[in-house]
């Protein structure tokens, strides 16, 4: 898997959009970019994941730049639900398949 | 409702025990994994298994066990030799897939060192 490097703490007022950045600039043609979040004391919790083209659900967007060694995560209208740690994952199949390399992750917090 | 459950939430641990840790899913899903968290840390995986009655050794399996006799259960053992056991345990499962399937978390079971 790529290494993924993201800040490690971010601030976002509640109702406005927080953007989340991440830096995968080794990553290989194969490997897929996902988002994960982690609230305090649970499980992981599965956002987003793209490829190439730029993806949208009802949790978020996902910006890849055209060079795919960045990308963004977007939470148009953040609450204070949304205040948790947010990983930036980079996986492929093949010898690594399944296997998700969390990081450290960017600490999210939202404030009213 | 289809999900991962995890059981128990909370597990205490006497010096020289083996404890295991629950796992079960009825997502259908053929992948299953067990992971390590300790504070403000990432997750390090133990051990996966990509079907039954067969498993992988992850980044840190020493001191630890699994079985795989059935789709639906994962279970993690915790032996006597893992030294530093005191740690949040997650369980996750995934569909098999060409690329790393999304792979979907139960809440997780914390283990103490009494």
């Amino acid at each position: 898997d790529a290494k993924t490097t993201q800040p490690p703490s971010m601030d976002c007022a509640e109702g406005r959009a927080a953007n989340l950045p991440c830096n995968h600039s080794t990553i290989s043609g194969n490997e897929y970019v996902y988002w994960y979040r982690q609230i305090h004391s649970q499980g992981p919790q599965y956002i987003i994941h793209g490829l190439k083209n730029n993806e949208t659900n009802e949790m978020a967007s996902l910006i890849i730049t055209e060079d795919r060694k960045s990308s963004t995560l977007i939470l148009p209208h953040a609450t204070l639900r949304d205040t948790a740690v947010y990983y930036c994952i980079a996986t492929a199949g093949g010898t690594s398949y399944g296997k998700l390399t969390f990081g450290q992750g960017t600490i999210l917090t939202v404030h009213p | 409702d289809g999900g991962i459950t995890q059981s128990p939430k909370y597990l205490f641990r006497k010096e020289g025990q083996n404890v295991t840790l629950s796992c079960e899913q009825n997502l259908n899903h053929d992948a299953m994994y067990w992971y390590r968290q300790d504070p403000g840390q990432g997750l390090r995986l133990i051990y996966y298994s990509q079907i039954v009655n067969d498993f992988q050794k992850g980044d840190i399996a020493e001191g630890y066990s699994v079985s795989r006799e059935k789709k639906e259960s994962f279970p993690l053992t915790v032996t006597s030799a893992q030294k530093n056991p005191t740690a949040f345990y997650l369980c996750a499962s995934s569909k098999q897939g060409p690329v790393g399937e999304t792979q979907y978390f139960g809440p997780g079971t914390r283990l103490l060192v009494l």
